[in-house]
């Protein structure tokens, strides 16, 4: 069972380039979003998603966009990378966007030079 | 909006010793639920325990146990008999329930970092 799959686990990136984090789930989960991990900070919500079709903003959306064109995958674009945007960023699912625990990718670690 | 607070960056704990990492809340909602995820220095996410606001027992999952305080707005997690695996970060998060304004969305905390002493 494969659950969340995140590519690419690491990346460099040149600042102003475009970059798409991919997530694929498996568990045909309703509910996906995406946070960003930075020292001190915790797990800061990016976009989510409650179900095929919607997505909406979360806490720290600017330069970031969102698609759910169907229930297993949830792209993460950066238009134009800028070096703020170097974090981890994990995917993450739930059977529904009110109940249950939410699912872990792995974490794609992004750095932008 | 929802807040969540955990005022410990690091703790220590001697091996086979009960830990308390502390999480307290800030809703409106009456409908909420609380969560702990465990973050190994692997860096993967894990998953530890739930609770419901209307719950009326403290959640427990094996090792793990949740002191629920509805009234404080807390949501500690008791860690029994530490060992040297539970060395992580761990983080509490909160998600609103029901509501017009609300979606759903889990809110987490700064995180604690958990070193066991053998």
């Amino acid at each position: 069972i494969a659950g969340i799959t995140q590519a690419p686990t690491s990346q460099i990136l040149a600042a102003g380039r475009r970059m798409t984090l991919r997530c694929t789930q498996d568990m045909r989960h309703n509910a996906m979003y995406w946070y960003r991990q930075d020292l001190g900070l915790g797990l800061r919500l990016i976009h989510y998603s409650n179900t095929a079709g919607t997505t909406g903003k979360g806490e720290v959306p600017d330069g970031y966009s969102v698609s759910r064109a169907n229930t297993d995958d949830f792209p993460l674009t950066l238009a134009s990378a800028v070096p703020s945007q170097t974090s981890v960023y994990f995917c993450a699912s739930s059977e529904s966007w009110n109940t249950g625990e939410l699912f872990f990718g792995e974490g794609s670690r992004l750095t932008v030079l | 909006a929802q807040k969540i607070t955990q005022t410990q960056p690091g703790m220590f704990v001697q091996e086979k010793e009960a830990v308390t990492l502390d999480c307290t809340y800030d809703t409106s909602d009456p409908s909420y639920g609380l969560f702990w995820y465990k973050q190994p220095s692997s860096g993967e996410m894990i998953f530890l325990i739930y609770q419901g606001s209307y719950d009326q027992q403290n959640a427990t999952e094996g090792r793990y146990s949740l002191n629920f305080q509805k009234a404080r707005k807390s949501a500690n997690l008791v860690i029994s008999a530490s060992q040297l695996g539970d060395s992580a970060m761990y983080f509490c998060a909160m998600r609103e329930g029901h509501g017009s304004s609300n979606t759903g969305k889990l809110i987490f905390g700064q995180g604690t970092t958990l070193q066991v002493k053998p």
